[in-house]
């Protein structure tokens, strides 16, 4: 299986602040790579995929980069809404599908 | 619109066999592409992805979990049913299904709609 490893764990950032969370394969994954934002008590919500593709309706502070093995979310001026987890998915070939283990954004 | 609903029982004892059911609507699992997954939280962990099931019946499972789990589809119901044998305290969770909307390409295996959640606890 190809493993995701997410980092940092947890940051602290304020509002405005640009934030930036990576996300490594242990393999190549040809950009199958898509971002959540998940908030206590709720399901996880789309946010990108194909490394860089916005989801509907997503506002445009969030993006994503990346090649290969390496890939990153960025939050270009960080809102009170955008305090959450946040976990990176690969789905590269078939499955098994693999999550990272996620990073919680915290007020500073 | 799009929704996914899951439902089963909240509390079952180690051994026992779970069963979790997902009804869905604003899609049909007939469609070319289309999927359905479940997923599973454990509180204050990371997202775990366990089965899914496509539109031509094909199955796919964790490699931990495959000996365990068991993922079914009633297209005319428009539901999903996960079965996990042999329960134990850590799969205390809150599990959830997913779609997954592959009908432009198939390789799509990311989730754009998901459900609540259903907490399940094991405990004896």
């Amino acid at each position: 299986d190809i493993q995701m490893t997410q980092s940092p764990s947890s940051l602290s950032a304020s509002v405005g602040d640009r934030v930036t969370i990576t996300c490594r394969a242990s393999q190549g994954i040809s950009n199958s790579l898509a971002w959540y934002q998940q908030k206590p008590g709720k399901a996880p919500k789309l946010l990108l995929y194909a490394a860089s593709r916005l989801e509907s309706g997503v506002p445009s502070r969030f993006s994503g980069s990346g090649s290969g093995t390496d890939y990153t979310l960025t939050i270009s001026s960080l809102q009170p809404e955008d305090f959450a987890t946040y976990y990176c998915q690969q789905y590269y070939s078939t499955p098994p599908l693999t999550f990272g283990g996620g990073t919680k954004v915290e007020i500073k | 619109q799009v929704t996914l609903r899951e439902s089963g029982p909240a509390l079952v004892k180690p051994t026992q066999t779970l069963t979790l059911t997902c009804t869905f609507s604003g899609f049909s699992l007939s469609t070319s592409g289309m999927c359905v997954s479940w997923i599973r939280q454990p509180p204050g962990k990371a997202l775990e992805w366990l089965a899914l099931i496509d539109w031509d019946d094909d199955k796919y499972y964790s490699t931990s979990l495959k000996t365990r789990l068991t993922i079914s589809k009633d297209t005319s119901k428009n539901q999903v049913v996960l079965t996990m044998t042999n329960m134990d305290p850590v799969d205390t969770a809150t599990y959830y299904c997913a779609r997954i909307d592959g009908t432009y390409d198939y390789s799509n295996y990311y989730f754009d709609y998901w459900g609540q959640g259903t907490l399940v606890t094991v405990s004896s």
